[in-house]
């Protein structure tokens, strides 16, 4: 079956635009997880949802960033206003609500901001 | 959140011979405890998991050793190949907020040469 997309695969962007991310968990997962990833670094937690809702947002970095849910299943990540410190790769893995160690990821979404 | 220290941070072994990554945590969950893999520019990928009841599982040539009143678990790789060459990551489960977590460990890059 499919397994976790997320999209762009790459995203360069000017300093001070926004940026949408997008993932597409495995259908049936209700966990889904973003993380984010500096270069040869491990994995930043910066938040969880559950079916739509998001009880951990304690690992967004700052106030620019936030995401969304919609219909138990497609998430979007926003940074607004991008600074050179967030470039990064973001990824995004989903896993069945009884099963939190079984995540599946996605390739990930590279950031490069100038 | 949940401290996890991973050792060593980079590790280099000969084809044939034997990896060994090493994880301690502060909280314990009752779940399982896993190891993660991640090639090159892909996201990372379950390699193994431990029931915390039992001291050791083996697949294939991965094995976890547990020692849970150590807080320790580790990840050894036999006959060492150099496809093997990845970042391993632990992830070991707390309980936050009423719900299981993980917190990936800062990953141990593998190098098998020929």
């Amino acid at each position: 079956g499919a397994g976790v997309s997320q999209s762009p695969s790459n995203k360069v962007t000017e300093k001070g635009k926004d940026v949408e991310l997008r993932c597409d968990p495995i259908s049936g997962h209700t966990a889904l997880y973003w993380y984010r990833q500096s270069l040869g670094q491990g994995l930043e937690f910066l938040i969880y949802f559950q079916g739509n809702s998001a009880p951990d947002k304690s690992g967004l970095p700052s106030d620019r960033f936030s995401a969304e849910r919609t219909g138990g299943s497609v998430s979007t990540l926003t940074i607004q206003r991008t600074q050179q410190e967030d470039s990064a790769v973001y990824l995004c893995a989903s896993s069945a609500a009884s099963v939190p160690y079984e995540q599946y990821f996605g390739p990930g979404t590279r950031l490069t901001v100038t | 959140q949940q401290q996890v220290k991973q050792s060593p941070q980079s590790l280099i072994v000969q084809k044939g011979g034997i990896s060994i990554i090493n994880c301690a945590y502060e909280n314990t969950a009752f779940d399982y405890f896993p190891w993660y893999q991640q090639f090159p520019g892909k996201g990372p990928a379950l390699l193994i998991a431990i029931r915390p009841d039992v001291s050791e599982k083996k697949e294939g040539r991965f094995t976890i050793s547990f020692n849970k009143s150590a807080k320790q678990f580790s990840l050894h790789i036999m006959d060492s190949q150099p496809g093997d060459s990845a970042t391993y990551f632990c992830a070991p489960p707390f309980l936050s907020g009423g719900y299981q977590k993980v917190t990936f460990g800062t990953g141990t890059k593998l190098q098998v040469i020929p």
